[in-house]
């Protein structure tokens, strides 16, 4: 059973691109929950997704972020024009419920914008 | 709200020391999980442990101990016999409802040959 599958495990940008973060959830789980860990910070909560719905996205920045989870394929967070400050290690986790279910991290992709 | 605070930025020791990483939390949920994870320098996250908060019970897992206390509102982590292999940063977390975890600053773990 694989794990928790994230790619790419480093994304270069250059200023105002866009960069697509996805994350494959393990085999039975339907809830994702994404969280980004800025250089020398703790990791802070973005989203939670379902499939096709997203749950909780209080922590999302206003602008320029998505995130989606369709009923086929990864979760995907996406971040249009991005800045240096987008610079972040984005890990995903999983879980096979919403309460009482332990949910299990992915290796992260480190996105670099230059 | 809920908060975690680890409160101890960084943390250096010379091998075989044990050591102790502090974690005190905030919630007004009845029920809740405590996590703690490792992230060694090659980035990934490392479960270690997850806590339920109706057990109190301390647990011990090799090298690595953690002893939770309610009254205070911590969940402290013990190394013992510290290795250079455990020079890491340590997050402590708190989860209520459902899954969405609220993660501490973090400790940096030094241990030094």
């Amino acid at each position: 059973n694989a794990g928790v599958m994230q790619n790419p495990r480093h994304l270069v940008r250059r200023r105002g691109q866009e960069a697509r973060l996805r994350c494959s959830p393990m085999k039975g789980h339907s809830h994702v929950y994404w969280y980004r860990q800025l250089p020398e910070e703790g990791l802070k909560f973005m989203v939670y997704l379902q499939k096709e719905n997203i749950i909780d996205e209080s922590g999302m920045p206003k602008e320029r972020f998505s995130a989606e989870f369709p009923k086929e394929g990864p979760s995907i967070l996406r971040i249009q024009q991005v800045v240096r400050g987008d610079s972040a290690a984005y890990f995903c986790a999983s879980s096979p419920g919403q309460t009482r279910s332990q949910a299990f991290f992915g290796q992260g992709t480190r996105l670099t914008v230059v | 709200a809920q908060k975690v605070t680890q409160a101890q930025t960084e943390i250096s020791v010379v091998e075989k020391e044990d050591v102790t990483l502090d974690c005190v939390y905030e919630t007004r949920d009845t029920t809740y999980y405590l996590f703690w994870y490792k992230q060694p320098p090659s980035g990934e996250l490392v479960f270690l442990i997850r806590r339920n908060s109706f057990d109190e019970q301390n647990e011990i897992s090799g090298r690595y101990s953690w002893n939770f206390q309610k009254s205070t509102s911590s969940f402290n982590f013990t190394i013992t016999a510290s290795q250079v292999v455990d020079s890491a940063v340590y997050f402590c977390a708190l989860t209520g409802g459902y899954n969405k975890l609220i993660f501490g600053a973090g400790t940096r773990l030094a241990v030094h040959p």
